[in-house]
């Protein structure tokens, strides 16, 4: 079946450090690809999304490209801020009727 | 417009109790869902439900149900509660029209069965 591998955290990162967190999927067909975001005690927020090969979401400064060959979807930032600091999910939807399937979830956190 | 709203915010059941997790939007979406998120785990899909009147299976649909009577309103029914039911659970929709997947969520249900 479908699914999301997303790399381990937390991550702990200084403010205006690079960001890169990694996510690979394994989808049959073509699906669309997500980031959200979890803000602590809050729902799910939409970050960004992809929905075809070689599209580039991008939203606040972050930024992901659906890469068909190497099935990635990594997310970027060239400078974070405390602000940032969150659980950051990557998803897929195989098709638009379907529920999202998501990775395990990375924590961030951003010290001043 | 308020979004997806989800009631109650907390709640404590005994093994064996039932309850009802109330999820409604306004925002005229066809296309509603809930997921489970245990913790260090991302969220799994339980049920979905596309249109007033339709229901599916998820991932992980035993020990719920649902029903969709009306396109605002998706409950999701816990019959006898268990231990391993205990999670946050998220209500989503999203609309039926056009190129947008984007589903927007709840603030969650916190469930504790003991």
């Amino acid at each position: 079946g479908d699914s999301v591998t997303q790399m381990e955290g937390p991550v702990t990162l200084s403010e205006e450090a690079f960001l890169t967190i990694n996510c690979t999927y394994t989808a049959t067909g073509y699906p669309s690809l997500f980031w959200y975001v979890q803000y602590p005690g809050e729902g799910l927020q939409l970050l960004l999304k992809a929905t075809k090969a070689d599209d580039k979401g991008s939203n606040k400064g972050f930024e992901a490209t659906y890469r068909k060959e190497t099935t990635s979807f990594h997310l970027e930032k060239g400078s974070v801020q405390v602000s940032d600091s969150a659980v950051y999910f990557c998803a897929l939807q195989p098709r638009a009727s379907d529920g999202l399937t998501f990775g395990k979830g990375t924590h961030l956190i951003i010290q001043p | 417009n308020a979004g997806v709203t989800q009631t109650p915010k907390f709640r404590i059941l005994k093994i064996g109790q039932s309850m009802t997790l109330q999820c409604t939007q306004d925002m005229n979406h066809n296309y509603m869902y809930w997921y489970r998120q245990d913790p260090g785990m991302g969220l799994k899909l339980i049920y979905y439900s596309v249109g007033a009147g339709i229901t599916d299976k998820g991932e992980v649909p035993n020990g719920y149900n649902v029903s969709r009577s009306t396109t605002e309103d998706f409950p999701l029914r816990l019959e006898l509660a268990a231990p391993s039911q205990t999670s946050v659970y998220f209500c989503a929709s999203r609309s039926g029209q056009g190129a947008s997947y984007e589903q927007y969520f709840g603030p969650g249900t916190r469930l504790t069965v003991t």
